[in-house]
């Protein structure tokens, strides 16, 4: 069976600071890997997506993921954080189908 | 081009009443899926439609729930004789088929209340 993990339900972070938000998986063979972010009363929004090949992904506002498969990780990550990346992020893996972690909320502290 | 739609916005009823939550997905796009977004419980997996294929509704959570797809566009989620706790927010994504890592674009929801 497949699941993903997001161990931390907040993360604070002052503004300017880097930032990092937890995920791993559990998945046979080689899943897609997605983050998603979803800002106050909207829907959720396609961050990036780790599909084959390098395993530092970029995408939109800054942000990046690398995909760890000895550690089974798939960590987002932004070098300078600002208040504005101050959102509920979800983690999700695709094998078979796609599951979504529980979400991870980030506290930008100006 | 339009995103993905959904109606109403917010419902609000009383334990017992059926309701209907519509979604309009992305024009061209084959896959269809709807979730649950309860406080602090993430995204769960309701129910996915894939072209003409037998929709998977392994995630619905009691046979009060059920969703159609008409004519490969337009769904519809009805909860029949609701219940409190099916206060949560209902999402739907779209995407441009199921069966590859194809980005889901999700629309704004509807947040359903039921007194």
């Amino acid at each position: 069976a497949q699941s993903v993990a997001q161990p931390e339900d907040q993360v604070n972070v002052a503004e300017g600071n880097p930032l990092t938000v937890k995920c791993t998986y559990s998945v046979s063979g080689n899943p897609y890997l997605f983050w998603y972010v979803q800002y106050p009363n909207r829907g959720l929004q396609f961050l990036l997506k780790y599909i084959t090949g390098d395993n530092l992904v970029k995408g939109s506002y800054g942000f990046e993921a690398e995909f760890n498969k000895s550690q089974t990780s798939f960590h987002l990550k932004k070098p300078s954080a600002l208040v504005s990346d101050s959102a509920l992020y979800f983690c999700a893996v695709k094998k078979d189908k796609i599951i979504f972690g529980k979400g991870t909320r980030l506290h930008i502290l100006p | 081009g339009a995103g993905v739609s959904q109606s109403p916005s917010n419902k609000v009823t009383e334990k017992g009443k059926d309701v209907e939550l519509r979604c309009d997905p992305i024009s061209g796009h084959t896959a269809l899926y709807w979730y649950r977004q309860s406080l602090g419980q993430g995204l769960e997996f309701l129910i996915y439609f894939q072209g003409n294929s037998a929709p998977d509704k392994s995630g619905l959570p009691s046979d009060r729930f059920s969703a159609e797809r008409t004519g490969g566009s337009v769904s519809t989620l009805t909860i029949q004789r609701t219940q409190q706790e099916d206060s949560a927010v209902y999402l739907c994504a779209s995407s441009l088929a199921s069966l590859s890592a194809d980005t889901q674009y999700f629309g704004p929801g509807t947040r359903l209340t039921v007194l």
